[in-house]
């Protein structure tokens, strides 16, 4: 079946632009989860959603980051004023239950 | 501070050879994962250890969990070049909320 979808699979902005990244999960996982990873480092949490809802915004690394979830399925994370140290992938997973989380291709973050 | 450690970062091994990645974490937690990650690709769910004492295996690979010593093995039996990837331990501190993830173990098998 379908799995995680990201989109778009690479972003080059330039510095001080807006990006918005796209997260489409498996349909019916309720959980939604934002992770950052930095070349060739592991993964940083930034968001998770339950429903529609973000309990633990703890992650997000700045005022310039923000999430959305809508109708319990596609997700967006937001930069603004983007810098270059938000060069990244920006992976995003789902889950039924809070024992899984399977993994999307992710978004490679460019910012110049 | 919830912490994941691996070591080694970086593993070179010959085919054939068996050798064990080590995962320790800061504070208590019985719910830690495995995850394989090929360059340029997502992250693939390898195991996931829900207990103390929790063996799995699958194929070349097995994985266990010691919840009193904070430990987590990744133990590889007789390499094949297949294996080659960067390879992710994760820990649920919270109750599913987020899993903190350790560096990575980046894995070259020679033939």
């Amino acid at each position: 079946g379908a799995g995680v979808s990201q989109s778009p699979s690479n972003k080059v902005t330039e510095k001080g632009k807006d990006v918005e990244l796209r997260c489409d999960p498996i349909s019916g996982h309720t959980a939604l989860y934002w992770y950052r990873q930095r070349l060739g480092q592991g993964l940083e949490f930034l968001i998770y959603f339950q429903g529609n809802s973000a309990p633990d915004k703890s992650g997000l690394p700045s005022d310039r980051f923000s999430a959305e979830r809508t109708g319990e399925s596609v997700s967006t994370l937001t930069i603004q004023r983007t810098q270059q140290e938000d060069s990244a992938v920006y992976l995003c997973a789902s889950g039924r239950s809070s024992y899984e989380q399977y993994f999307g291709p992710g978004t490679r973050l460019t910012v110049t | 501070e919830l912490k994941v450690e691996q070591n080694p970062l970086f593993l070179s091994m010959q085919e054939g050879k068996n050798y064990t990645i080590y995962c320790n974490y800061s504070t208590t937690s019985d719910r830690l994962y495995w995850y394989r990650q090929d360059p340029g690709k997502s992250l693939e769910s390898l195991f996931v250890l829900l207990s103390n004492g929790a063996v799995k295996q699958e194929g070349r690979l097995m994985a266990s969990l010691d919840t009193k010593a904070r430990l987590s093995t990744l133990h590889i039996t007789a390499a094949v070049h297949d294996l080659s990837a960067t390879y992710f331990c994760a820990v649920d501190f919270n109750a599913g909320n987020m899993l903190t993830f350790g560096g990575g173990t980046r894995l070259m098998v020679k033939p």
